[in-house]
């Protein structure tokens, strides 16, 4: 199983739409969670942290985290096109101290 | 501009060519990173320094040499390259090494190898 896997899209959601992008891990003790928003040609950008189960809610993002199914998501309300980008799940694997990022979700946000 | 700047932001170079990527970040941050980002596969961690010093090399090619002179400044050395190392490179920071901080990417050089 690989470290950090997510489905690589597109995903495509109507303007306005509630986004829901997922991520899965492999590491029962990671402990640390991101979410980073890439568009095309540009570099990955911090949107969302997240260390506890629950759901952490910053504007229209929110992160939702269950560690027994080790699993973590992303939603994103109102989408709007510029909400279109690939968004990258990065986790904390224990183990080696290090930060594993996964390929990345493309998401189309449509007009 | 995230507070961390890379240069050059484009790069081609022959196989035989010597050449440097430069990362300054003005964040205060006491953590850097060099990640190869190629198209359809996950970010590749590179290498890490921790207040200068090299924490993690992850089986990176010897083609490719860091230096860190200081906790502003990362640099990747490149000679002899192949077509296969073409890619983006990024460049990261973050306060500390530890789980709890995510990272503060420059925009990157695209490196193309011909």
């Amino acid at each position: 199983q690989k470290e950090v896997e997510q489905n690589s899209g597109p995903l495509s959601v109507p303007e306005g739409a509630i986004a829901s992008l997922n991520c899965t891990y492999s590491d029962r003790g990671s402990q640390s969670f991101f979410w980073y928003r890439q568009y095309s040609g540009k570099s990955p950008e911090l949107i969302m942290s997240i260390y506890s189960n629950g759901d952490k809610e910053d504007g229209r993002f929110t992160a939702q985290l269950n560690k027994a199914s080790q699993y973590v998501s992303l939603l994103i309300r109102d989408s709007q096109p510029s909400d279109s980008a690939t968004y990258l799940c990065a986790v904390n694997i224990r183990k080696d101290d290090k930060i594993i990022f996964g390929k990345g979700t493309r998401l189309h946000i449509l007009p | 501009e995230t507070g961390v700047t890379q240069t050059p932001r484009h790069l081609v170079m022959g196989m035989t060519n010597k050449k440097s990527l430069k990362c300054e970040q003005h964040l205060g941050h006491n953590a850097m990173y060099w990640y190869k980002q190629s198209a359809k596969k996950p970010l590749e961690l590179m290498f890490v320094y921790s207040l200068e010093e090299r924490v993690e090399n992850n089986s990176v090619p010897s083609r490719f040499s860091p230096e860190c002179p200081n906790s502003s400044h990362l640099f990747l050395h490149l000679h002899t390259l192949q077509p296969e190392d073409s890619a983006l490179y990024l460049c990261a920071s973050s306060p500390e090494t530890t789980e709890y901080y995510g990272y503060t990417f420059g925009s990157g050089t695209r490196l193309t190898v011909v």
